[in-house]
């Protein structure tokens, strides 16, 4: 059982070039998030998707764009990257959150790290 | 505003010696809570959670949590730690009605012989 997958690993950008990191889940989850880890900083959520067909703006979308693919994929892609989006990005998924019940933990891949020069 | 406070950046701790991390959260209403490992160059772990009940809560690899609303805190411990515990330890909140799962800042755990 894989759980969370990214692609890639590592990934180093150009200023202004584009990019899209790729997220697959296989434990049927219907939410799936994406977050950027930064030193100090924790990790903040960028975008998520309540359920297929679905997607919402986190605390820091500015830069980004997403794309729920089907139940299991979730992309997020970088148009025109720039040094401030060095970081860690990381995708998650849970089960099925409906509001007033958001109790479940999530499930996080192993991160992509992205250094943009 | 919503927030999970971690007062301690870094801890060192001996190899076998007890372990106690601290986190708060802010905002009136009680959060589901959680408690997150992270090791070097991996993703998150799920150690523990906490929705509602018994305040203290066991998790795996032997650690446990214990929640005091009095406090608004959710501390982790261990009582006695191994060399793998060596690691970066999150806690997170998640509020009613919001999607949003809240980090703290985090807290390096370094064990040492």
């Amino acid at each position: 059982n894989a759980g969370v997958t990214q692609t890639p690993k590592f990934q180093v950008l150009k200023t202004g070039q584009s990019m899209t990191l790729q997220c697959a889940q296989d434990m049927n989850h219907n939410s799936m998030y994406w977050y950027r880890q930064d030193p100090g900083m924790g990790l903040r959520l960028i975008y998520y998707s309540a359920s297929e067909g679905t997607t919402d703006k986190g605390e820091v979308p500015n830069g980004y764009n997403v794309s729920r693919l089907n139940k299991r994929e979730f992309s997020l892609r970088l148009e025109s990257a720039a040094p401030s989006q060095t970081s860690v990005y990381f995708c998650a998924s849970s089960v099925y959150v409906i509001i007033g019940q958001n109790n479940q933990p999530q499930h996080f891949g192993d991160g992509t790290r992205l250094s943009i020069l | 505003a919503q927030s999970v406070t971690q007062p301690d950046i870094h801890i060192t701790v001996s190899e076998g010696a007890s372990l106690e991390l601290r986190c708060n959260y802010s905002y009136g209403a009680t959060p589901y809570l959680f408690w997150y490992v992270q090791s070097p160059g991996q993703g998150l772990q799920l150690l523990l959670k906490y929705f509602s009940g018994d305040t203290l809560v066991q998790g795996i690899k032997g650690f446990e949590a214990e929640f005091k609303r009095s406090q608004s805190s959710f501390n982790l411990r261990k009582p006695s730690v191994h060399w793998s515990d060596a690691a970066e330890y999150f806690c997170a909140a998640r509020w009613f009605g919001n999607e949003k799962l809240t980090f703290g800042t985090g807290t390096r755990l370094t064990i040492i012989p």
